[in-house]
């Protein structure tokens, strides 16, 4: 597997504004998501995020509320925008495609906490 | 699509005990895969082990097993052996093709509380 961090690893964040979380990964990949884990709940696939080009979003999430970036094959950012409460989840973004793996076992990163007031 | 479902919000067990967590799914697929992740309280999700559709064996990864029964559609998380440090959240997962058919998301169940007690 790879070592795939996320910053920052919480947050606490008043309604109204954004949020920008990063996922940094030690080799490259094929494939990056980013998952909604809202409280008690699973998870749920937000976006891929495609290497230079726009994510591919799933039905419900749109790019204006939840815009993300992947310049590289390493990096990827998701940004909350407009936070209102509900936004309060754990977001996990998650790889595929390492070398040696299996190209449809996803590895995720430790989670970004965040907390909306 | 594909559907995951666990049935068991919560499950205890005493350490050195094995626990089955079930699993059961949906699809029209002939070829599909199946996953079990742990989550600690610490929010992370740990791969733990995998088993393909087309797998003539059970898959096994120390002491976790897999009790595939393609017939019922079933894929069972056994954990032999209980540890405390075996607490955690666990999470049966099917992958599903996103457009294009050549990369998959993956698709969650509910999730199985796990406590293991001393």
């Amino acid at each position: 597997s790879a070592v795939i961090s996320q910053k920052p690893s919480r947050d606490i964040c008043q309604r109204g504004t954004s949020l920008t979380i990063q996922c940094q990964v030690d080799s490259q990949v094929t494939m990056m998501f980013w998952y909604r884990q809202q409280p008690g709940q699973s998870l749920t696939l937000i976006a891929t995020a495609n290497q230079g080009s726009e994510a591919t979003y799933e039905s419900g999430f749109v790019i204006d509320k939840f815009p993300i970036s992947r310049p590289n094959l390493t990096f990827s950012t998701l940004t909350v925008s407009n936070m209102s409460p509900e936004d309060s989840s754990i977001y996990l973004c998650s790889v595929a495609g390492l070398a040696g793996v299996r190209t449809d076992t996803q590895y995720f990163g430790p989670g970004t906490r965040l907390t909306v007031l | 699509a594909q559907k995951i479902t666990q049935t068991q919000p919560g499950m205890f067990v005493q350490e050195k005990e094995a626990v089955t967590l079930d699993c059961t799914y949906d699809t029209s697929d002939q070829s599909y895969g199946l996953f079990w992740y742990k989550q600690p309280s610490s929010g992370e999700m740990i791969f733990l082990i995998y088993q393909g559709s087309y797998d003539e064996q059970n898959a096994t990864e120390g002491r976790y097993s897999l009790n595939f029964q393609k017939a019922r559609k079933s894929a069972n998380l056994v954990i032999s052996a209980s540890q405390l440090g075996d607490s955690a959240m666990y999470f049966c997962a099917m992958r599903d093709p996103l457009m294009g058919g050549s990369n998959y998301k993956l698709t969650f169940g509910k999730g199985t509380l796990l406590t293991v007690n001393p």
